[in-house]
């Protein structure tokens, strides 16, 4: 059975720090690994979707990188703003379309 | 195109009511995913329906939950009589194939509250 595991759990710095948060997975099997952007009362908002052949994947500030072997993904946040403020999830699909969920990294940015 | 919309925002029910939760997928897209999150709890997988059809249902519990996609309208998740476990958001998520979580979009969920 499959299961991701986000640390830390919650995260709070001042503006303009970079930050890393991470995410493990046990079961290797995967076919992708996604960060979701969660802000209260909202939706999920997708920011990085990483294939299993892949090592990384970019977008602006946001850069996250799978090791597949060991069941690690990192999102690293560059320059943050309070803006960024949100609960970060992360997501492995492995068979059937479905999506196995972290619990989240909520993070705060200091103005 | 106004992504996926799902109805009510907001469900208020007391112990033992029935709850209908409603999601009409993006245009175009066959595939209906629901997902739960628990307070405090991150989300979990519940039912994968294309239209008429239940795939994957492997995530729902077993009494009382029930979900459709009918050929016409929207899906709809059915809680009967709610117990407060039953309290949460749930996410409806919507694809044009099958597979790829990349193709998925999700909505801004449906919160329940039992009393």
């Amino acid at each position: 059975k499959q299961e991701v595991t986000q640390i830390p759990a919650a995260l709070s710095v001042p503006e303009g720090e970079n930050l890393v948060l991470n995410c493990s997975f046990t079961d290797s099997a995967i076919y992708n690994l996604q960060w979701f952007r969660q802000d209260p009362g909202k939706g999920l908002t997708s920011l990085l979707l990483i294939q299993s052949s892949q090592r990384e994947q970019t977008s602006g500030r946001l850069n996250a990188s799978l090791d597949k072997s060991s069941g690690r993904s990192t999102l690293y946040i560059a320059a943050s703003q309070p803006g960024d403020s949100a609960t970060y999830l992360c997501a492995v699909e492995t068979s059937g379309s479905r999506l196995t969920f972290g619990e989240g990294t909520q993070l705060t940015v200091n103005p | 195109n106004a992504g996926v919309m799902q109805n009510p925002r907001h469900l208020v029910r007391r112990r033992g009511q029935e709850a209908r939760l409603r999601c009409s997928p993006m245009k175009g897209h066959s595939h209906v995913y629901w997902y739960r999150q628990l307070p405090e709890e991150g989300l979990k997988f519940m039912v994968y329906l294309q239209k008429e059809n239940i795939i994957d249902e492997s995530g729902m519990p077993k009494e009382r939950f029930s979900a459709e996609f009918p050929k016409e309208g929207p899906s709809i998740l059915r809680i009967q009589q709610v117990v407060r476990g039953d309290s949460a958001a749930y996410f409806c998520a919507s694809s044009p194939v099958k597979g790829g979580a990349n193709v998925l979009t999700f909505g801004a969920g449906s919160r329940l509250t039992v009393l």
